[in-house]
């Protein structure tokens, strides 16, 4: 079975400071997908990056980049030039590469906090 | 675009009370997914529907039962509500089947059994 670790259950970081949430993950496969979801106080979850396995190129979205290192099975989020609406719950994903019945399995998440 | 909608937003059931969650999506999306949210577990996966007329259990399906209506609709009941039943639950959905596609998520209800 496939895990996913959030070791930290809480982050703050300084407004327009750079942050780096951390997860690992554990699997013998070889293809597969990984996903960052954030959730702000509103609730509502969002897909914010995703990186597919085979790729050797880190996703990166607006101030969202990854740091994706696969023999480490490492998976990290950086988000850059922090903003207070970046506060949230921020859940690392992952799922394998095969049909219909493959599901996502989510860490336990991290709680960033912006301070101004 | 609604996207996806959950009713209720909050709910307090009496053990051994029973209810059903709605969701519904107006994205044309074929699957649609139940999780539960608990303080230090993540989200975990109670019952996924890949396509309309099929549901399937995921990692925790006991205490409850799911229906998929329709296309948009996927229903999750607890037929005798205990306190371990206590938490958030979202409903999502996806254009197809698979954990590749991406995942929308509705904004959550709220169940307290007391």
């Amino acid at each position: 079975a496939q895990t996913v670790t959030q070791s930290q259950p809480e982050m703050s970081v300084q407004e327009a400071e750079t942050v780096t949430l951390s997860c690992t993950y554990d699997t013998s496969e070889n293809n597969y997908y990984l996903f960052w979801y954030k959730q702000p106080p509103s609730r509502q979850m969002i897909l914010v990056i995703r990186q597919e396995a085979y790729k050797q190129q880190n996703a990166t979205e607006n101030r969202l980049s990854v740091n994706f290192q696969k023999a480490a099975k490492s998976f990290s989020l950086k988000i850059s030039d922090s903003q207070l609406g970046d506060t949230a719950m921020y859940f690392c994903a992952f799922t394998l590469y095969t049909g219909a019945n493959s599901k996502l399995t989510f860490g336990k998440g991290i709680t960033l906090s912006v301070r101004p | 675009n609604a996207g996806v909608t959950q009713t209720p937003k909050f709910q307090v059931l009496k053990t051994g009370q029973s209810m059903t969650l709605q969701c519904a999506q107006d994205m044309n999306h074929n699957s649609m997914y139940w999780y539960r949210q608990d303080p230090g577990m993540g989200l975990r996966l109670i019952y996924y529907s890949a396509s309309e007329g099929t549901t399937d259990k995921g990692e925790v399906p006991n205490g409850y039962n799911v229906s998929r209506l329709n296309k948009r609709e996927f229903s999750l009941r607890l037929e005798s509500a205990a306190p371990s039943q206590t938490s958030v639950y979202f409903c999502a959905s996806s254009p197809l089947a698979g954990g590749s596609n991406t995942q929308y998520f509705g904004p959550g209800t709220r169940l307290t059994v007391l």
